[in-house]
């Protein structure tokens, strides 16, 4: 069974960093391609960010493109997600997801973790 | 970016009703890329069905999605109070792949 667990979210202040992990099991970590997804309260679903199976490519949303930092420990089946000079509109509940396409990134999540919330306020 | 707009906001149904959510698509989607996926309160979200006729594991078949060009549906036939939920459909065709803002259905 797939199993994706966030950890390192919280209370943080405006401009300070966070850094978000997931501990994926139940699958071959390094098959796949692994991504954030965050839900704002009251706007909805929104991609973050997406690491190929080599970390080889990588993308992000505008809205957080030059602040967050997607990476993967295959060896340690783990993703992250580094935070910096956060916003109070990145405050959100974040989800690590597994992309639905073996080797390829397509782009769709078939195992959503529990998720971590970040919250940005002074 | 692609525009999803999903409608209603809110269902309001009784068990063994048929639900339709509709998405709207700010320009043309192939269904190939085209997600719906099912979030409980307190749960994860849950891939339900993508693409023509994929279906994700242990989804039962009274969940189906459809439409063409800019107009997607999800039927959920014969609704049971389990599938009170909120609703997302996604499109990943274009970049960044985007989601509808959610149709919540009340059972």
């Amino acid at each position: 069974e797939v199993q994706l667990v966030e950890s390192g979210g919280g209370l943080i202040q405006p401009g300070r960093s966070l850094r978000l992990s997931c501990a994926a099991s139940g699958f071959t970590f390094d098959d796949y391609a692994m991504h954030w997804v965050r839900r704002i309260p009251g706007k909805g679903l929104e991609w973050v960010s997406g690491i190929n199976w080599n970390s080889a490519t990588i993308a992000y949303a505008d809205s957080v493109k030059g602040r967050f930092t997607i990476s993967r420990d295959n060896a340690q089946n783990s993703l992250y997600l580094q935070m910096n000079n956060l916003k109070p509109e990145d405050t959100a509940f974040y989800f690590c997801a597994k992309d639905g396409s073996f080797a390829a990134a397509t782009y769709y999540f078939d195992s959503w973790g529990q998720g971590t919330v970040v919250t940005v306020s002074s | 970016e692609t525009l999803l707009t999903q409608s209603p906001g809110t269902l309001s149904l009784s068990p063994g009703e048929g639900a339709t959510l509709s998405c709207k698509a700010s320009q043309i989607v192939t269904i190939s890329y085209f997600a719906w996926y099912q979030q409980k309160p307190g749960q994860a979200p849950r891939l339900l069905v993508f693409g023509p006729s994929g279906r994700a594991t242990g989804v039962p078949d009274r969940f189906r999605g459809g439409g063409s060009g800019t107009d997607f549906s999800l039927t959920i036939s014969r609704l049971e109070p389990e599938d009170s939920a909120i609703y997302y459909c996604q499109q990943y065709e274009s970049f960044p792949p985007t989601f509808g803002q959610g149709t919540k259905v009340e059972i």
